[in-house]
């Protein structure tokens, strides 16, 4: 079974609109997540490190305005896109390590966000 | 640029053909993994090789690496319609950026019945 779970799998909404995207650890900890975008047709671009009980570490010409990452507990990540625009339409995954060195990543499902 | 290089970008081949992938990466890694997406769908695990080691299998996959080029190559054999999908190389540097990969710019397989 997922041993994460993201939340929802697909919205749609009007520009303008803030959006909740959630991460969650089952059946383990996860001190770090990380969150990455995917444009159609493209690969997977890392966005931030997600850092339990500290601030969010963003990559280079990601908006840390613009999408609010928040880790409140040990197994939820939340990635808020605010205002969102048509631009920012993409697929938003997120990820857990593995408890172990040389083991893969955990992702989630992914969540597909359309802005009209 | 973050991401690898991959290639071919495209691979169009028939049912029962081999398929082989190429992925390059940039910095020096703690291990590789290969992913698989279908359209729209989520991430895949397929197989992840440690940067001691220089081949691996499951099943139908056979993945090798070569850490003095950087390279990584992933090969499925007897291909099936249901192979079609994009696939992605993942590198992980381990250390401080332990969990962080660096995902190439991945192959879109079809595979024709």
């Amino acid at each position: 079974g997922a041993v994460v779970s993201q939340h929802p799998s697909w919205v749609i909404c009007k520009s303008g609109t803030s959006v909740k995207i959630e991460c969650r650890s089952l059946d383990f900890q996860a001190t770090t997540m990380f969150w990455y975008r995917q444009f159609p047709k493209q690969s997977l671009m890392l966005m931030a490190t997600s850092n339990e009980g500290s601030k969010a570490t963003y990559e280079q010409g990601v908006e840390k305005d613009k999408f609010l990452i928040n880790h409140a507990s040990l197994t939820l990540s939340t990635l808020t896109v605010t205002s969102a625009h048509p631009e920012d339409s993409s697929f938003y995954i997120c990820s857990a390590p593995a408890p172990y060195s040389n083991q893969p990543q955990h992702f989630g499902d992914g969540t597909r966000l359309s802005i009209l | 640029s973050q991401q690898g290089e991959e290639d071919p970008q495209a691979l169009s081949i028939q049912e029962g053909e081999n398929a082989t992938m190429n992925c390059s990466y940039k910095t020096s890694i703690n291990n590789l993994q290969w992913y698989r997406q279908n359209s729209g769908r989520g991430l895949v695990h397929l197989i992840l090789i440690r940067s001691n080691e220089r081949e691996k299998h499951s099943g139908r996959l056979r993945v090798t690496l070569d850490t003095s080029k950087k390279s990584s190559s992933l090969l499925i054999t007897a291909s099936r319609a249901a192979d079609t999908a994009s696939y992605f190389c993942a590198s992980n540097a381990g250390g401080t950026s332990y969990g962080k990969l660096t995902f190439g710019q991945g192959t879109i397989l079809t595979v024709h019945p």
